[in-house]
């Protein structure tokens, strides 16, 4: 079974620019979430999808957006880049809903971002 | 406000050595606590995940515990390697919903010397 891909791998962007990101789950997983990774921060929760919908949403700006299309592939959007937006952006997948949930999260290798 | 400390924040040991890691959280309502092993430049990996109702729980070589009532969590690596050095991070996902879907630690960065 092919693990959680995300593409792309590396980026490198400038401010003022935005990015789309894409996160492909594990065959028959509904929920996939997505978090930031930086060296001060540590691992931060952006949000989650579930069956298309957004369940939860972290302390992040309105820039940050994301979508889940009906074959539970997501996307994840930031507008006006950053400096400080330079991360690893990880997305995760399970079979359930986050909450409550004790399924195993599967987690993707991440995209590097680095916004000049 | 929902927190999750982990303390050694790094830890050198050597090879064969046993250790511990520690995990304080204050998480309400409370769902279940997670260990996830982070290799550098890679995604973190799940190790245990444990409920109210469990108190140890062991994957291998490494072995967590949850005191509910103290609201502490430590993974124990039995016999370190040096495939072992990775960061160690616990995670405490609460059932609430909303803002704080999941609260991480800053992890524990685990050095393994031969």
């Amino acid at each position: 079974k092919a693990g959680v891909t995300q593409t792309p791998r590396y980026l490198i962007k400038t401010r003022g620019q935005q990015v789309t990101l894409s996160c492909s789950p594990i065959s028959g997983h509904r929920s996939v979430s997505w978090y930031q990774q930086t060296p001060g921060q540590g691992l931060q929760f952006l949000f989650e999808y579930f069956s298309e919908t957004q369940r939860n949403k972290g302390n992040f700006p309105g820039r940050f957006s994301g979508r889940q299309f009906s074959n539970s592939r997501s996307e994840m959007n930031v507008s006006t880049l950053e400096l400080g937006d330079s991360a690893l952006y990880l997305c995760a997948s399970s079979p359930t809903p986050l909450e409550a949930s004790t399924d195993t999260q599967y987690f993707g290798p991440g995209t590097r971002l680095t916004v000049l | 406000k929902n927190q999750v400390e982990q303390s050694p924040q790094s830890l050198i040991i050597l090879e064969g050595k046993n250790c511990t890691l520690q995990c304080n959280y204050t998480v309400s309502p409370f769902s279940n606590l997670r260990w996830y092993k982070q290799d550098t430049g890679r995604g973190p990996v799940s190790l245990t995940i444990m409920t109210f109702s469990e108190n140890t729980k062991s994957n291998g070589r490494y072995t967590a515990t949850l005191d509910a009532d103290t609201k502490q969590s430590s993974l124990h690596i039995t016999a370190s390697q040096l495939s072992d050095s990775a960061s160690y991070i616990c995670v405490a996902p609460y059932s609430g919903g909303g803002a704080d879907g999941l609260t991480f630690g800053k992890g524990t960065h685990l050095i393994i010397q031969p």
